[in-house]
């Protein structure tokens, strides 16, 4: 099994909406990404964990949560989110150490805030 | 900053042309550079390049590194109309601490036309 699942594969929010992205593999994978994209941009780096452990934040606006319940299973929280915040977003996982660099997509989350 | 430079930005070319795409990188503690092919949503993974000058291929595709240069090539020979897709680039920085960053190009839209 090489895919990472994501649901929903569309989401319409309200700002003043709470709603959550969820993300699964069952590779084995102990990293785990949340990747923004916007249209006819490349993927920006969020968030990064690493056995379950927040590794890395990119500076992302505290409406956005990210969270690692389990070594499987990735979300992402939102809340009070902006029209600019509209995007395509991507999980992605990877091993830890070696190979870390080769990060395997789910599809994505196609988000848009009205 | 991590820079990661694509050429062309688009692409339009007739199925069984050959096609080269470019990715130049300016990184400090480079490690590997990505290949992915993005069709709707989910970026895949093409290759993974480490050392220079040693070619990867997997069927019509290939791709080379030359570290020296800082660039690399995608070359896909026959295209199809399937191949039609944005192709992106990514570079990785292994980072002075425990965790490293993957920084992509902004992508190449290559179409093909039957």
């Amino acid at each position: 099994d090489t895919e990472v699942t994501q649901t929903p594969k569309h989401l319409v929010m309200g700002m003043t909406n709470k709603k959550s992205l969820k993300c699964e593999q069952h590779m084995g994978h102990r990293a785990m990404y949340w990747y923004k994209q916007k249209a006819k941009k490349p993927p920006e780096l969020m968030f990064v964990y690493s056995y379950e452990k927040l590794s890395i934040n990119e500076s992302v606006p505290s409406r956005f949560s990210p969270e690692c319940p389990n070594s499987s299973l990735l979300n992402l929280h939102l809340h009070a989110l902006q029209p600019e915040d509209s995007a395509l977003y991507l999980c992605a996982s990877s091993q830890v150490r070696q190979n870390n660099e080769k990060l395997f997509f789910g599809s994505g989350t196609q988000l848009s805030v009205l | 900053e991590d820079k990661v430079v694509q050429s062309p930005l688009s692409l339009v070319v007739h199925e069984g042309d050959t096609v080269t795409l470019n990715c130049s990188y300016e990184v400090t503690n480079f490690r590997s550079l990505l290949w992915y092919k993005q069709e709707k949503k989910a970026p895949t993974f093409l290759f993974m390049l480490t050392s220079s000058g040693i070619e990867k291929k997997s069927g019509r595709l290939s791709s080379i590194l030359d570290k020296k240069e800082l660039f690399s090539i995608l070359n896909i020979t026959a295209t199809q109309t399937g191949d039609s897709a944005v192709y992106l680039c990514a570079v990785y920085n292994a980072g002075g601490t425990s965790y490293g960053k993957l920084t992509f190009g902004q992508g190449t839209i290559l179409t093909v036309h039957p």
